[in-house]
């Protein structure tokens, strides 16, 4: 069973400038969440989508935007990117939403900014 | 400030001996999940504990949920070198918002 696929895996970009990210679940899987992770703050809840809509959002800027897709594969926006915006970021996905479902990692899109 | 602090925040051992990771917050959970996460990886899931004062074994890994669903504990028997990687709890808190709360980290360095 393919696991949760994330592309690219690393992306460097120069402040101001905005950026995709990629991310496809698991087979069967209809929700999907964003995380941040950074040395200083760990791992940072962003939000969650499931069947096309936001059902969480953490305490991010508006410059963080996602969305989700019919066939339940998302993407993560960020605009106006800003140097303290380098991080890890991590898709997860699960059957169902909410906090208490496992969930499972993709290896990440690294990005940096310049 | 975090909902879930985690202790230590680094560990180094010698393989063979044993350790425990901790895992506290004034907060009561709903559930709390383990994760192990290695470097250029996401995590990956250990366990989920639902119940206040359940204990699960998961081979030399011994996971605790406190009776009050406010913290946990990681045990690990005989550290092998396979065992090194940043060590994570995560937890839904109870009749709060409905998603995932990750803790600090601890990584664990195992060395032979």
């Amino acid at each position: 069973k393919a696991g949760v696929t994330q592309t690219p895996r690393y992306l460097i970009k120069t402040r101001g400038q905005q950026v995709t990210l990629s991310c496809s679940p698991i087979s069967g899987h209809r929700s999907v969440s964003w995380y941040q992770q950074t040395p200083g703050q760990g791992l940072q809840f962003l939000f969650e989508y499931f069947s096309e809509t936001q059902r969480n959002k953490g305490n991010f800027p508006g410059r963080f935007s996602g969305r989700q897709f019919s066939n339940s594969r998302s993407e993560m926006n960020v605009s106006t990117l800003e140097l303290g915006d380098s991080a890890l970021y991590l898709c997860a996905s699960s059957l169902w939403p909410g906090g208490d479902q496992p969930q499972h990692f993709g290896d990440g899109t690294r990005l940096s900014i310049l | 400030t975090q909902l879930l602090e985690q202790s230590p925040q680094f560990l180094s051992i010698q393989e063979g001996e044993n350790l425990t990771v901790y895992c506290n917050s004034s907060s009561v959970f709903s559930s709390l999940q383990w994760y192990r996460q290695e470097p250029g990886e996401g995590p990956v899931l250990l366990v989920t504990v639902v119940t206040g004062g359940e204990v699960k074994k998961l081979k030399r890994l011994t996971f605790q949920f406190g009776d009050a669903r406010k913290d946990s504990s990681l045990h690990i028997t005989a550290a092998q070198p396979g065992d090194t990687g940043l060590y994570l709890c995560a937890g839904q808190e109870a009749g709060g918002a409905n998603n995932l709360f990750f803790g600090t980290g601890t990584r664990l360095t195992v060395i032979p």
